[in-house]
């Protein structure tokens, strides 16, 4: 069984600039969650996401943003995009009444 | 106070030896608890989870959970170089989202 897919696996932006990460997760698992993680703060929960419906939300501001579509496919958007949010992104997923996540390859953003 | 509270190491262990990593969590709630391996510049992978009280083994490695100290270790017997890696804490709370320590990292010498 294929695991989680994350897409892009690099992107470098230019500060204000907006950016999309995609994320496919494991075949049949329903629910999503994403992840920031830097040096200094560890891995840092930023929303999960379940039959389309944003079932938690961490600590981010409003720049930060997800969605998930019927085939359990997300995306998250960063806007108005800060040195500070460079970072390596991690989706996970796991099983409908499950709460072991599993972890794509993250996507390393860097904004310059 | 931090949630999930790790040592961050490193942790440094002879080849061969047993590494014993440990975490503390601070919400009494909690009823999941795992344990990631992160290799340096890759993603998290799940290697142990345990939900009750007690030991719960799966080849060389063993974790162990105690509610009442709110206390989870893993324990890494005949250690070898490719566990060098950070070891992730994470508890989960209900439908609450799950909680990560900042990681221990272990090195073990050859």
């Amino acid at each position: 069984k294929a695991g989680v897919t994350q897409t892009p696996r690099y992107l470098i932006k230019t500060r204000g600039q907006q950016v999309t990460l995609s994320c496919s997760p494991i075949s049949g698992h329903r629910s999503v969650s994403w992840y920031q993680q830097t040096p200094g703060q560890g891995l840092q929960f930023l929303f999960e996401y379940f039959s389309e419906t944003q079932r938690n939300k961490g600590n981010f501001p409003g720049r930060f943003s997800g969605r998930q579509f019927s085939n359990s496919r997300s995306e998250m958007n960063v806007s108005t995009l800060e040195l500070g949010d460079s970072a390596l992104y991690l989706c996970a997923s796991s099983l409908t009444g499950s709460a072991e996540q599993y972890f794509g390859p993250g996507t390393r953003l860097t904004v310059t | 106070q931090k949630e999930v509270e790790q040592n961050s190491g490193p942790l440094s262990v002879p080849e061969g030896a047993i590494a014993s990593l440990n975490c503390t969590y601070s919400d009494r709630g909690s009823q999941s608890f795992f344990w990631y391996r992160q290799y340096s510049g890759k993603s998290p992978e799940l290697i142990m989870s345990i939900y009750s009280n007690g030991d719960k083994e799966d080849g060389r490695f063993t974790a162990q959970l105690n509610k009442a100290s709110q206390y989870v270790s893993l324990l890494i017997r005949d250690s070898q170089p490719s566990d060098s890696a950070t070891y992730l804490c994470a508890v989960k709370e209900g439908r609450r989202a799950l909680t990560f320590g900042s990681g221990t990292r272990l090195q073990v010498q050859p």
